[in-house]
């Protein structure tokens, strides 16, 4: 019963943006985005997250849509070692709301 | 330095036999967390605890022990090693906002 749908796999250019999308059509009032990649063979890696609000980071920015149902995360200058699979996660922010469910998340190459 | 740091990094074992993998975090997060990755899987939930002797089970728990005596540190036991148990660990702590900080990861092969 997944929350999220992202692409499988997405190409981009060295030095140009990185735009992932995510549909979240089903999140709820009191959920968040988050986001993490995962390069190949390390754990997780946090990037950001958001509720309604557009969020940015040193890492990148979060564009959520007005109706909450859809979101994308932008990598403003894309390098070799962004290359990664992406995970777009929604999670309740009630207490205890600590688990994270991770799905098949977008590959993202970056090509020089 | 600080950090979550995981160990062994690289463990073979054989069907039948006890291994604990080590988790430690010197953020002083309340709550640590266990996954596996797998292949066609992707992570899984295996425990998780919100403060010193205080855990509780994950989406994937069975074959697995834990403790937490100290908030530090969040041992996982495989108490009898499965094949099915040959995976990829990772451990997390959680902060403030509950944004999950995962360790290195430890790549587990039982034979």
């Amino acid at each position: 019963d997944a929350k999220t749908t992202q692409p499988t796999s997405m190409d981009c250019a060295e030095g140009r943006a990185a735009n992932l999308p995510c549909n979240h059509s089903t999140i709820s009032g009191n959920e968040y985005v988050y986001w993490y990649r995962q390069i190949h063979s390390q754990g997780p890696q946090y990037i950001i997250h958001g509720l309604k609000n557009n969020e940015t980071n040193e890492m990148a920015s979060l564009i959520i849509t007005e109706d909450r149902k859809s979101s994308t995360l932008i990598l403003p200058h894309a390098t070799l070692r962004d290359t990664a699979v992406y995970y777009c996660i929604v999670r309740d922010s009630g207490a205890g709301s600590y688990q994270l469910t991770f799905g098949k998340g977008t590959k993202l190459s970056v090509i020089p | 330095d600080a950090g979550i740091t995981q160990s062994p990094r690289y463990k073979i074992t054989e069907t039948g036999r006890q291994v604990t993998l080590m988790c430690h975090q010197t953020w002083s997060h309340s709550y640590m967390f266990w996954y596996r990755q797998d292949l066609g899987h992707g992570l899984r939930l295996i425990y998780y605890s919100a403060a010193a002797d205080i855990t509780d089970k994950g989406e994937v728990p069975d074959g697995y022990v834990v403790s937490r005596s100290k908030t530090e540190n969040f041992p996982l036991t495989l108490e009898s090693a499965t094949r099915s148990q040959t995976s990829v660990y990772f451990c997390a702590s959680s902060g403030r906002r509950f944004e999950q900080f995962f360790g290195p990861g430890t790549r587990l092969t039982v034979l």
